[in-house]
């Protein structure tokens, strides 16, 4: 079974849409939580961090289940411009320090 | 936002060459750097974590004699790919950390190897 894991889509959405993606981690010792955007051919970037009491920055909201080992990203109102992959990434401790492990993705396709 | 840079962005070469590709903090000191490999469709894979003026923490899998990491000072680390062969070819991004134990990696814009 993969640390993380996603739904690779892609996601087809009309313009204006409201997406969500869904992901699960085995490591019940996970710390911390992120959505990460990644373009094609391009670096990661941090889209937000997740936490258990849910977090919104403008149309991209977070949650985290730490019960279910659980973490989702929704999307309102989709813009051309999401078109991407979205990573869910967990972090843990280890005796080298904190790690990150990534998803997948899941590929986003917004549409006119 | 903090800043890292890698170089070069894109490299082709034979089969049998080495490759070093090199992974800069622009306007901090990265106590911690971690290089990444992306093969198309999957996910970035952890391959090494290296600590200024230490060795590197090679990923179970990732073999330290074929990919050499050197980390000589806070702000620059090196991959070199030795003896590089087309199974190799890869995105390889890298990022950087103020500690060991702080949240936010920075990540450089990868480097594309292709291997011919």
């Amino acid at each position: 079974r993969k640390e993380v894991e996603q739904d690779p889509g892609p996601f087809n959405v009309p313009e204006g849409a409201t997406v969500a993606f869904n992901c699960t981690y085995s490591n019940s010792a996970s710390q911390s939580f992120f959505w990460y955007r990644q373009d094609c051919r391009k670096e990661p970037k941090l889209l937000m961090s997740v936490y258990s009491s849910g977090n919104e920055d403008g149309r991209f909201t977070a949650q985290l289940n730490r019960a279910s080992q659980y973490i989702s990203l929704l999307i309102r109102d989709s813009k051309l411009s999401d078109s991407a992959t979205y990573l869910c990434v967990v972090e843990h401790i280890t005796g080298g320090g904190n790690k990150l492990t990534f998803g997948t993705g899941t590929q986003l396709k917004v549409e006119l | 936002g903090a800043v890292v840079s890698q170089h070069p962005s894109r490299v082709i070469c034979k089969s049998g060459t080495s490759v070093k590709i090199e992974c800069r903090s622009l306007d901090f000191q990265a106590t911690t750097m971690f290089w990444y490999r992306q093969f198309p469709k999957q996910s970035l894979m952890l391959m090494a974590t290296s600590n200024e003026g230490s060795k590197a923490t090679y990923e179970q899998g990732v073999e330290k004699d074929k990919f050499l990491i050197n980390h000589a000072s806070l702000t620059l680390s090196t991959l070199t790919v030795t003896s590089a062969h087309p199974e190799d070819s890869s995105f390889y991004i890298c990022s950087a950390r103020m500690g060991p134990r702080t949240d936010t990696q920075y990540f450089g814009p990868g480097t594309r190897l292709t291997v011919l």
